[in-house]
């Protein structure tokens, strides 16, 4: 399985802030890479698929990059709405893996 | 709007059986597939299974392989998910997942879940 791992584990921001969050894979995925928005007790929301492509709906404050085995997801200006924990998913080859999520933190 | 609500869940003895269900309104359900993610509590998502839109194709995770049986029924808008030989690593909240279009293998809508507990 390709094992994803998210870095950091927690961070802790101020509204207005850029943040960045990067996962790694352990093997090549190309561009076959999403990320997820949890709230708690909330199911995940899509915001990224295809490493970059902003899912319908979702602020333009959110975006993606990366390929291969490193990946990035930026938001520019951090928003009240915005604490939340973010979840990566590679889906380049069976099984299906997440990251161990990245929670975002009022400082 | 697309809905998946997933019900089923409870309280179940290690080595027991527990069938999930997952019914979908607001798309053409047969046109799609269906993920189960599960989540233990505090922690990350698991993918569980995928089963394509026409029902042939089912995959699962290795951890579940053998134990878990995803299914569909297209005439009611539904997707099931057989669970057997529980144990306390099954423990989860279980969501299911839409299929985008196309090949891709991500979750484009998720349901509110449905909680299962192993214990005796």
């Amino acid at each position: 399985d390709i094992q994803m791992t998210q870095s950091p584990s927690t961070l802790s921001a101020s509204v207005g802030d850029r943040v960045t969050i990067t996962c790694r894979a352990s093997q090549n995925s190309n561009s076959w890479l999403a990320w997820y928005q949890q709230k708690p007790g909330k199911a995940p929301k899509l915001l990224i698929y295809k490493a970059s492509s902003l899912e319908s709906g979702v602020p333009s404050r959110f975006s993606g990059s990366g390929s291969g085995t490193e990946f990035t997801l930026t938001i520019s200006s951090l928003q009240p709405d915005d604490f939340a924990t973010y979840f990566c998913q590679q889906y380049s080859a069976y099984s299906l893996t997440f990251g161990q999520g990245t929670k975002v933190e009022i400082k | 709007q697309v809905q998946l609500v997933e019900s089923g869940g409870g309280v179940v003895q290690p080595g027991g059986s527990l069938r999930l269900s997952c019914a979908a309104s607001g798309f053409t359900f047969s046109a799609f597939g269906i993920h189960w993610v599960r989540q233990a509590p505090g922690k990350g998502l698991e993918w569980v299974a995928f089963i394509r839109d026409d029902g042939i194709s089912e995959y699962y995770a290795d951890s579940v392989r053998g134990r878990f049986t995803i299914s569909r029924d297209n005439s009611k808008n539904s997707v099931y998910l057989q669970m057997n030989s529980l144990g306390g690593e099954d423990t989860a909240i279980y969501y299911c997942a839409k299929h985008p279009s196309g090949w891709d293998n991500y979750f484009d809508y998720w349901g509110q879940g449905t909680l299962v507990t192993v214990s005796s």
